[in-house]
């Protein structure tokens, strides 16, 4: 059974950090973009980062270059989410996704919240 | 970053109604496109990929179409389950964009 678990959420003041977790199991992690995905209470989704299966190429949304960064473990099939300097809107369910074919597979989300 | 427009925000549509959304991205992204189907409280689940390809399990009602910048998501003979948000997506390369959703609602 595939299974992508997010873990790392919680309250942070502005300005705080976070570090995301996405445990994965039942594909191969190895051979997977990976991505995050966002969604803010009662808003949209929002395509937050990217990842190539190596590692090598990675992107990011306008609204969070230069304050997130994303990682990979391979050997750990885990994806990470460093997030620096949050502020009040990056309060949001952070979804782990591979947002490909055949293998779409999401998580079910971790919340995180900025608030002082 | 490409944009994605997606039209309408929202519709009010009966079982049994055939139902049409649209994406329209900023510059050309070939086929690179997806349509996602949102329910509440859930993670979206792929529809259509490469514009409009069906994903495995996904019901025959579901169709995707375009090229380019135009993009259409039809479900021929919407059903009850059908109710819910749908979102095109844009893998054109990094940054990936989402459109804003449509919020398909009974009538």
């Amino acid at each position: 059974e595939v299974q992508l678990v997010e873990s790392g959420g919680g309250v942070v003041r502005p300005g705080g950090s976070l570090r995301l977790s996405c445990a994965a199991s039942g594909f191969s992690f190895e051979d997977y973009s990976m991505n995050w995905v966002r969604q803010a209470p009662g808003k949209g989704l929002e395509w937050v980062s990217g990842i190539y299966w190596n590692g090598v190429s990675t992107g990011y949304a306008d609204s969070v270059k230069g304050r997130f960064t994303i990682s990979r473990d391979n050997a750990k099939k885990s994806l990470y989410l460093q997030m620096n300097s949050l502020r009040a809107e990056d309060t949001a369910l952070y979804f782990c996704a591979s947002l490909a074919v055949p293998g779409d597979y999401w998580g079910q989300g971790t919340l995180v919240t900025v608030s002082s | 970053a490409i944009h994605m427009t997606q039209s309408p925000s929202s519709l009010s549509a009966s079982v049994g109604d055939r139902v049409t959304i649209t994406c329209r991205a900023s510059q050309g992204i070939r086929n690179d496109l997806g349509w996602y189907q949102q329910k509440s409280g859930k993670a979206p689940k792929l529809l259509i990929y490469t514009a409009s390809k069906l994903q495995n399990g996904v019901p025959s009602r579901f169709s995707g179409s375009g090229f380019g910048t135009d993009f259409t998501l039809t479900i021929a003979s919407l059903q009850p389950e059908d109710f819910a948000t749908y979102y095109c997506l844009q893998d054109y390369g990094y940054p990936r964009t989402f459109g804003q959703g449509t919020k398909v609602e009974v009538k």
